[in-house]
């Protein structure tokens, strides 16, 4: 049963430019969570997602972040118009269900020059 | 905020002695759960304790909470140089609060243990 799957591990983007994360659950597991890890500090969490909708958006900011969790396929984190801020890891992590442990995927560095 | 907080931020130890964190958080929680990240790399799960459980234990972790005092410590006995690493505890809200889906982290505590 393989883990929770990230691509890419490492992503380089120029400012303006739109970085897209995908992320495959756990086999079986309907529930995905985004969360984005700063340099030296702890991971924040942005969105939760279950199958084709948002349940929970509160940490994602309001412009230029998209999340969404097809019927088919991984899920997606879209950022726009990056911008240096944005660099950081981004993790996703899948569970069962919502009370259940939360395993997480090896992330994706972004770099935004 | 519900965020954990975690204590000490570092902790530097040498091989075979034992290394504790502990982790403080503000509001009522369905479960707690404590992480590993290596350097670099992802987070790892360690331990999951919920809210009506005073103790767990998983090889040479042993857990704790204490949800008058809003609290857990996080023990690793006989450490060995792999445990360096960064450990986080993470907590979950309760049943139909706005926070119940995602977890809360703490900033963690950097651990090294010297061979």
């Amino acid at each position: 049963n393989a883990g929770v799957m990230q691509n890419p591990r490492h992503l380089v983007r120029r400012r303006g430019q739109e970085a897209r994360l995908r992320c495959s659950p756990m086999k079986g597991h309907s529930h995905v969570y985004w969360y984005r890890q700063l340099p030296e500090e702890g991971l924040k969490f942005m969105v939760y997602l279950q199958k084709e909708n948002i349940i929970d958006e509160s940490g994602m900011p309001k412009e230029r972040f998209s999340a969404e969790f097809p019927k088919e396929g991984p899920s997606i984190l879209r950022i726009q118009q990056v911008v240096r801020g944005d660099s950081a890891a981004y993790f996703c992590a899948s569970s069962g269900q919502a009370e259940e442990t939360q395993y997480f995927g090896p992330g994706t560095r972004l770099l935004v020059l | 905020s519900q965020q954990g907080e975690e204590d000490p931020q570092a902790l530097s130890i040498q091989e075979g002695e034992n290394a504790t964190m502990n982790c403080s958080y503000k509001t009522s929680i369905n479960n707690l759960q404590w992480y590993r990240q290596n350097s670099g790399r992802g987070l790892v799960h360690l331990i999951l304790i919920r809210s009506n459980e005073r103790e767990k234990h998983s090889g040479r972790l042993r857990v704790t909470l204490d949800t008058s005092k809003k609290s857990s410590s996080l023990l690793i006995t006989a450490s060995r140089a792999a445990d360096t690493a960064s450990y986080f505890c993470a907590i979950r809200g309760l049943a139909g609060g706005t926070s119940y889906g995602k977890l809360t982290f703490g900033q963690g505590t950097i651990l090294t243990v010297h061979p």
